[in-house]
């Protein structure tokens, strides 16, 4: 079964600040990989989503993420963070081939001090 | 929200009541899934659907029933509520498990169940 390491459960910065969340997985054969991200107050939506192709995908609002194969990570960037992106950050993680049931990580807090 | 709607948003019910959580799409996705939000636990799966009447268990069903008798429906019932299922309950769907769409999940807004 796949799980999902998210290793930074609460991050604090300051804003301009630039930002990493680590997510790795276990999983060895092809997998789909998420980033949700839920505003106070708001359901989850998707930030980005790598299926194949280049290994740096980009999302909304300035965020990108890079997979890394060899080591089972697709961690979360973004270079200045923005109060308005105070926010709780999951990492998600679905086999390929046709499953459909994604395992999410524990999510990681993020706060942006203006 | 992206046609997904759950009721209800906020109950508050007594240990040993039954509970019922509707959630409806008019997105007429195959997959439906439940999943309940705790700290420190992030969201854990606890039922989800890949069709009408065809339903199986996540990691949490213990304490847990579903039924979806229509594609637009997908109920989860808590057949005697405990206070170990306070949470906050989101319904999500997806469209498909194949190509470029797949097993992108659209959440709805959440039911806050809270159980004393």
């Amino acid at each position: 079964a796949q799980s999902v390491s998210q290793h930074n459960h609460h991050v604090i910065l300051s804003e301009a600040a630039s930002l990493e969340l680590g997510c790795n997985y276990s999983y060895g054969g092809t997998v789909n990989l998420f980033w949700y991200v839920q505003y106070p107050g708001q359901h989850l939506q998707l930030l980005l989503k790598y299926f194949s192709g280049d290994p740096l995908v980009k999302g909304i609002k300035g965020f990108e993420a890079e997979f890394i194969k060899s080591k089972f990570s697709f961690n979360l960037r973004k270079p200045s963070v923005q109060w308005s992106d105070t926010a709780e950050y999951f990492c998600a993680v679905n086999a390929g081939g046709g499953s459909y049931i994604p395992t999410f990580g524990r999510g990681t807090s993020l706060i942006v001090h203006p | 929200d992206a046609g997904i709607t759950q009721s209800p948003r906020h109950k508050v019910t007594e240990t040993g009541t039954p509970v019922t959580l509707r959630c409806h799409q008019t997105e007429n996705h195959r997959y439906m899934y439940w999943y309940r939000q705790d700290p420190g636990h992030g969201l854990r799966l606890i039922h989800y659907s890949y069709g009408v009447k065809d339903t199986d268990k996540g990691e949490v069903s213990d304490g847990y029933s579903v039924s979806r008798s229509k594609t637009e429906d997908f109920l989860l019932t808590l057949e005697s509520a405990t206070s170990s299922q306070t949470s906050v309950y989101f319904c999500a769907i997806s469209a498909t498990a194949e190509g470029s769409g797949a097993n992108v999940l659209t959440f709805g807004a959440g039911s806050r169940l809270t159980v004393l």
